[in-house]
């Protein structure tokens, strides 16, 4: 069964400090995405970043990096230069190809990044 | 605008009384799917659909039913809602199940 994990319930980082939040992962399947998506305190769910599994260079969206090390099953998201806004809860998520995971989409529980001024 | 949208935004019910939350896309996107946010549980799929009247069970099915009967819409109904279904659920869609999802504003319903 495709699982998510976030090890991290909270974080706490100075402002401009650069931040990595990590995500592991468990599946059977050869082809898989991995995404990374934003909650701020209103709610909302922002897509960040997607890495595919048999993308070779690790995905990078502005100030957001994805560092995918396949043979750990790790996808963490990594923040250059924190800004305020930046504080939000963080989710990692993953879409397996469809034969074992029956296209389901799993989220990891979440890291809630706080950024300090 | 591309957008997914949800109503109602808000719910307080009782148990055992029907609702249905709708859900609508305008990208034409194929994949849509339902959520619930718990507390330190993340977001947990209920259902999702491939494409019109196909669907199929996410990780937590039990008392929610789906229907998609058109491309656009994908809505949720609670048959007999209890209050272990008080939650925050978001609608999603995706042009597929590999692509990025567009969230809806999320519905909070709250069952007395």
């Amino acid at each position: 069964a495709q699982k998510i994990t976030q090890t991290q319930p909270g974080m706490f980082v100075q402002e401009k400090e650069a931040v990595t939040l990590d995500c592991t992962y468990d599946t059977s399947d050869q082809s898989y995405g991995l995404f990374w998506y934003k909650q701020p305190s209103s709610g909302e769910m922002i897509f960040l970043i997607y890495q595919g599994s048999y993308d070779e260079q690790n995905a990078t969206e502005g100030r957001y990096s994805l560092n995918f090390q396949k043979a750990r099953k790790s996808a963490n998201l990594v923040i250059s230069a924190s800004q305020l806004g930046d504080s939000a809860m963080y989710f990692c998520a993953m879409s397996g190809s469809g034969y074992s995971s029956a296209s389901k989409i799993i989220f990891g529980s979440g890291t809630r990044l706080s950024i300090r001024p | 605008e591309a957008q997914v949208t949800q109503n109602p935004r808000y719910l307080i019910t009782v148990t055992g009384k029907k609702l249905t939350v709708t859900c609508s896309q305008n990208m034409n996107h194929e994949y849509m799917s339902w959520y619930r946010q718990d507390p330190g549980l993340g977001l947990r799929q209920i259902y999702y659909s491939m494409n019109v009247e196909v669907t199929d069970k996410g990780d937590v099915p039990e008392g929610y039913k789906v229907s998609r009967k058109e491309k656009r819409n994908f809505p949720l109904i609670l048959e007999s809602p209890s209050p272990n279904q008080t939650s925050l659920y978001f609608c999603a869609s995706s042009l597929q199940r590999t692509n990025e999802q567009f969230f809806g504003p999320g519905t909070r319903l709250t069952v007395l």
